[in-house]
């Protein structure tokens, strides 16, 4: 069964900083993994697609990584700003049983940036 | 605007009322799906509907019953729910892909914020 991990669970910075979001994901047999954006009382906001045979996307301040045989995504933001405040969540469409095709979430990170 | 709308946007509801969540897709996708979004959980899909018929149920209760009448419109059929199953329902929707390995970007609607009492 395919299970989606995020580290750290809430993360709060100042301004101006770079950050590193992680996501972890236990088996590797993946179409992509995706990082979307939610903001609070409202849906999610895809951000970035790596398909499996890629290693990264980029778009903007956000660079997106794979390393699909380790099970592991991070998400990097440069520059922070305080309109990046949000919960950040991860997911992956696997190929096998129930979940077939479809995403499995991590839980999140929610981040905070201070002016 | 992501293209995909929900309403009510908030429902407070009793355990024994019956009430109903509307989802509506405004991209020309084929796919639409159901998702409950519970505090300190994992978004989790509760159903998938591709071309107009479901074609996964993640072991959902009864109590909720999807319907999707044409492409562009999803329903969540609400009865006799329970005070647990209050959450944030998210509809989205997609192109599903034909063939593996395919981008297949989900669109979300804003949600439902269901309170059962």
């Amino acid at each position: 069964k395919q299970e989606v991990t995020q580290i750290p669970a809430a993360l709060s910075v100042p301004e101006g900083e770079n950050l590193v979001l992680n996501c972890s994901f236990t088996d590797s047999a993946i179409y992509n993994l995706q990082w979307f954006r939610q903001d609070p009382g409202k849906g999610l906001t895809s951000l970035l697609l790596i398909q499996s045979s890629q290693r990264e996307q980029t778009s903007g301040r956000l660079n997106a990584s794979l390393d699909k045989s380790s099970g592991r995504s991070t998400l990097y933001i440069a520059a922070s700003q305080p309109g990046d405040s949000a919960t950040y969540l991860c997911a992956v469409r696997s190929y096998y049983g129930g979940s077939q095709g479809n995403l499995i979430f991590g839980k999140g990170t929610k981040l905070s940036v201070k002016p | 605007e992501t293209g995909v709308t929900q309403t009510p946007r908030h429902l407070v509801m009793g355990m024994t009322n019956k009430k109903s969540l509307k989802c509506e897709q405004h991209l020309g996708h084929n796919a639409m799906y159901w998702y409950k979004q519970s505090a300190k959980k994992p978004l989790e899909l509760m159903f998938v509907y591709s071309l107009e018929e479901r074609v996964e149920n993640n072991s959902v209760p009864s109590r909720f019953s999807p319907e999707c009448p044409n492409s562009s419109h999803l329903f969540l059929h609400l009865h006799t729910l329970q005070p647990e199953d209050s959450a944030l329902y998210l509809c989205a929707s997609s192109q599903r892909p034909g063939l593996a390995g395919e981008a297949d970007t989900q669109y979300f609607g804003p949600g439902t914020r269901l309170t059962v009492l």
